[in-house]
């Protein structure tokens, strides 16, 4: 079975600091690896997506991942923080042989001024 | 959000009613979703629906129902047997296969 996992509730960064929101990942097949952004009381926003190819993906606001098959990771990176990127940030996960993604329990990020 | 409408932003019910949750896409997409999400648990899937007048349950089924007569639209009934039904309930939709899921601005459902 599928499974995905933040290991980090809450991250703090300083303004313009690198950040990293961590996510791993358990499939059975090939994976197919999102990242979504969360604002309060709104729906969840598509940032970027890792199917196939180049293991570093770039995506909307910044934001980047790097795909790291050995160590069956998706972290999200951003090399200088805003205070605009304060959000829940989600990781989701689908296998190649299946037809639903699965969805980390999020991690809060606080951008501190 | 764009693409995906859902509606009313606020729901109140009271206990023993059944509600029903609205969710629209005029994105022309096959497949379309309902999850739940409460604080510190992320999103749980409800039902989802890969193709009009076929449904499929998810992790968390028990006390909901859905259709989906319309490609465009895929309510969503909270029933009077679902045994904690405040949370806030967010739609989505997408391509089918490994495609990005699109969601819309969600529904606080709250029981009084």
């Amino acid at each position: 079975a599928q499974s995905v996992a933040q290991p980090e509730d809450q991250v703090n960064v300083a303004e313009g600091n690198p950040l990293t929101v961590k996510c791993t990942y358990s499939v059975s097949g090939n994976p197919y690896l999102f990242w979504y952004v969360q604002y309060p009381n709104r729906g969840l926003q598509f940032l970027l997506k890792y199917i196939t190819g180049d293991n570093l993906v770039k995506g909307s606001y910044g934001f980047e991942a790097e795909f790291n098959k050995s160590q069956t990771s998706f972290h999200l990176k951003k090399p200088s923080a805003l205070v605009s990127d304060s959000a829940l940030y989600f990781c989701a996960v689908r296998d190649s042989g299946d037809d639903k993604i699965i969805f980390g329990k999020g991690t809060r990020l606080h951008i501190l001024p | 959000d764009g693409g995906i409408t859902q509606s009313p932003k606020y729901l109140f019910r009271k206990e023993g009613q059944n509600v029903t949750l609205s969710c629209e896409q005029n994105l022309n997409h096959d497949a379309m979703y309902w999850y739940r999400q409460d604080p510190g648990q992320g999103l749980r899937l409800i039902y989802y629906s890969q193709i009009v007048n076929d449904f499929q349950k998810g992790d968390i089924a028990e006390g909901y129902s859905v259709s989906r007569e319309k490609k465009e639209s895929f309510p969503l009934t909270v029933t009077s047997a679902q045994k904690n039904p405040t949370a806030f309930y967010l739609c989505a939709s997408g391509t089918s296969g490994a495609d990005t899921q699109y969601f819309g601005p969600g529904t606080r459902l709250t029981v009084l």
